[in-house]
């Protein structure tokens, strides 16, 4: 199974928006409403902030935002903050019990 | 609230074996699927291993299957994750992951800080 294809890096200014692609196949993104979407800061544990292709987990702000169109997630990051600057990985079942993740993108606020 | 703590990680020959452990506490552990993640220095996350609400029924990722075994004791609040014939490529941080819901929906919810395995001579 591939990895999710995920630019590997994107940027912006504090207050302006990001947005990250998650390309898969029909076999994966395509193919289920079972994508979720990770943050990570440097030396700790991953945290999920997206779950169901748009649905936000507990405490994470309306900032953040996705979706999905045919192979093809999203997550849209508004209104940047200093804190928003990590690595996001993207993660999709991919059916037969396998579940595969993104190649990660690391957001830069500049 | 929910904790997840990992211990067993080191530094391990290659051909060697090695387990892993997590303790979880602060929700019904018996009650959710758990999983294993890892991740190779610098690189992204890789899912490993799962195991159902009862220890039933598990699965392993391609990259490991035949080399590991995933277990969980519901008493002792506790996952295991037996890795064996250990490569290089093994190398990674190990997380312990507790599902978002009660099945196999494959949210990653809750993790662990991690612990960290290297397979080198």
């Amino acid at each position: 199974q591939s990895a999710l294809t995920q630019p590997p890096s994107a940027s912006g200014s504090p207050g302006q928006s990001v947005t990250i692609s998650c390309t898969g196949t029909s076999s994966d993104v395509g193919g289920y409403n079972f994508v979720s979407w990770y943050q990570q800061h440097p030396g700790k544990a991953p945290t999920l902030i997206i779950y169901d292709v748009r649905e936000r987990a507990s405490g994470v702000p309306d900032r953040f935002s996705a979706s999905k169109s045919g192979n093809t997630a999203s997550l849209t990051v508004s209104g940047l903050q200093p804190e928003d600057e990590a690595d996001y990985f993207c993660s999709s079942y991919a059916g037969n019990n396998n579940n595969v993740f993104g190649t990660g993108t690391k957001v830069t606020v500049l | 609230q929910v904790q997840l703590v990992e211990s067993g990680g080191g530094v391990v020959q290659p051909g060697r074996s090695l387990r892993l452990s997590c303790v979880a506490s602060g929700f019904s552990f018996g009650s959710y699927t758990m999983y294993w993640v890892r991740q190779a220095p610098g690189q992204g996350l890789e899912w490993v291993a799962d195991i159902s609400s009862d220890g039933m029924i598990t699965h392993q990722s391609d990259s490991v299957k035949g080399r590991v075994t995933v277990s969980r004791d519901n008493s002792k609040r506790s996952l295991y994750l037996q890795l064996n014939s250990l490569r290089p490529e093994d190398t990674a941080v190990y997380y312990c992951v507790r599902d978002l819901r009660g099945g196999y929906s494959h949210v990653y919810a809750y993790w662990g800080q991690g612990t960290e395995v290297t397979a080198s001579s």
